[in-house]
């Protein structure tokens, strides 16, 4: 089946350094790619979608300058944390959608972000 | 805007047990509506999806309309269903899912 890759698993920075999260989809080109961050104990909040080729879409209280995406190609995304604060520590899942219509997401195992 | 409630953070039952997880929707259009699972140490997957009204591990899900209701079912409970669920929507024109806050269901031996 789909198999999205994300990479790192687990990074742990210093305050205000940067950080760079890979998502891949392995066998399917991905147009649209998903970024969430997990808080402990609670749902999966979208913060922005990946659009191959062109601007990300950053959904309201997500700063874009913050959190930068690139989509560069058809299965490689990335979100990069620019000067990383405590409260950045989350759990971070990127996913993609298999192309077709109805065809549902698959997610990368996600990335934990410790800033110390 | 659209919304999914999972009303119970933790459920617990025995084994053999019959299991339903509470999934609850706001949406104004037509809704797609999917179940993700997440087991300890893995990625988050999909279950299955009202569309297809299939049965995956046992597991099934019925659309009510008249509810905004997509409760997952299972008649009898193993302890290898022990995972956190999630129901999801997903907004065609919006292009994004919604999550619920998840349930992490125990099944008890």
């Amino acid at each position: 089946g789909a198999v999205v890759s994300q990479h790192p698993s687990r990074v742990i920075c210093k305050s205000g350094t940067s950080v760079k999260i890979e998502c891949r989809s392995l066998d399917f080109q991905a147009t649209t790619m998903f970024w969430y961050r997990q808080f402990p104990k609670q749902s999966l909040m979208l913060m922005a979608t990946s659009n191959e080729g062109s601007k990300a879409t950053y959904e309201q209280g997500v700063e874009k300058d913050k959190f930068l995406i690139n989509h560069a190609s058809l299965t490689l995304s990335t979100l990069t944390v620019t000067s990383a604060h405590p409260e950045d520590s989350s759990f971070y899942i990127c996913s993609a959608r298999t192309p077709g219509r109805n065809s549902p997401l698959h997610f990368g195992n996600g990335t934990r972000l410790t800033v110390t | 805007a659209q919304r999914v409630t999972q009303p119970e953070k933790l459920l617990s039952v025995f084994k053999g047990a019959p299991v339903e997880l509470k999934c609850n929707y706001s949406y104004s259009g037509s809704p797609e509506l999917f179940w993700y699972v997440q087991y300890s140490r893995q990625r988050l997957q999909l279950l299955l999806r009202h569309i297809s009204r299939e049965s995956i591990k046992g597991f099934t899900a019925d659309l009510n309309k008249g509810e905004t209701s997509f409760h997952l079912k299972k008649p009898f409970a193993q302890e290898e269903d022990s995972a956190m669920y999630y129901c999801a929507l997903f907004s065609g024109s919006a292009r994004q899912l919604t999550f619920g806050s998840g349930t992490q269901l125990t099944v008890l031996p």
